[in-house]
């Protein structure tokens, strides 16, 4: 079963830092490019940043540039999204996701497109 | 940052055919497939259309989506109560390297 547990959400001050990471099992992380989605309260989702399988593409916002960066450690199975100078606006629930096919055993391609539950980042002083 | 222009809402009866569009750019929408998310508030999306117009797996076929030039529609026909909900567009935007979702469509069930 593929899981991804996002963490590290919180309270943050306005400036501050915060990282966030995700947890994913049940596929072949190495494998697939990652994304950080974010959704702040009643509005719609809003793409944050990117990662291929290798870390050799990364991407993101205009909105966040120069100050969030994306990572991952594919020995760990893990993504990470550091924020810094954080500000009001950036308050909001953050996913994790990925999307892609995989090849069952016959060889037929499956599409998949997978999301965490969510982790939340409240900005405030 | 570009975004995918959908309505803010749409609504029908049970049983009706609800359509929402999402129009893009010849950098977005004209070059790379389409996906179709639904959220009900409080939880993750869910995908409902990839690539333009394809299910997944237990997806009901009453969920379809089209593709032309720059625009993309999803169509719920045999509304039922538990398609109320949000649905958005995404797409990647190979000028601007993005991912971009449209605005939101909230569907409502009258």
């Amino acid at each position: 079963e593929v899981q991804m547990v996002e963490s590290g959400g919180g309270l943050v001050q306005p400036g501050g830092s915060l990282r966030l990471s995700c947890a994913a099992s049940g596929f072949t992380f190495s494998s697939y490019d990652m994304y950080w989605v974010r959704q702040a309260p009643a509005k719609g989702l809003e793409w944050v940043s990117y990662i291929s399988s290798h870390s050799s593409n990364i991407y993101y916002a205009d909105s966040v540039k120069g100050r969030f960066t994306i990572s991952r450690d594919n020995a760990k199975n893990s993504l990470y999204l550091h924020m810094d100078s954080l500000r009001a606006e950036d308050t909001a629930v953050y996913y994790c996701t990925t999307k892609g096919y995989y090849y069952d055993s016959s060889g037929s391609p499956h599409y998949f497109d997978y999301w965490g539950q969510g982790t939340l980042v409240t900005v405030s002083s | 940052q570009s975004v995918l222009t959908q309505p803010p809402s749409a609504s029908g009866t049970p049983g009706q055919r609800v359509t929402i569009s999402c129009s893009g750019s010849s950098s977005d929408i004209a070059r790379n497939p389409v996906n179709w998310y639904q959220q009900i508030p409080g939880t993750a999306p869910k995908l409902l259309i990839y690539s333009n117009n394809q299910r997944p797996s237990g997806i009901p076929d009453r969920f379809s989506g089209s593709k032309s030039a720059t625009s993309a529609s999803l169509a719920i026909s045999g509304l039922q109560s538990e398609d109320e909900a949000d649905y958005y567009c995404a797409t990647w935007d190979d000028s601007l390297n993005v991912y971009i979702f449209g605005i939101g469509t909230r569907v409502t069930v009258l």
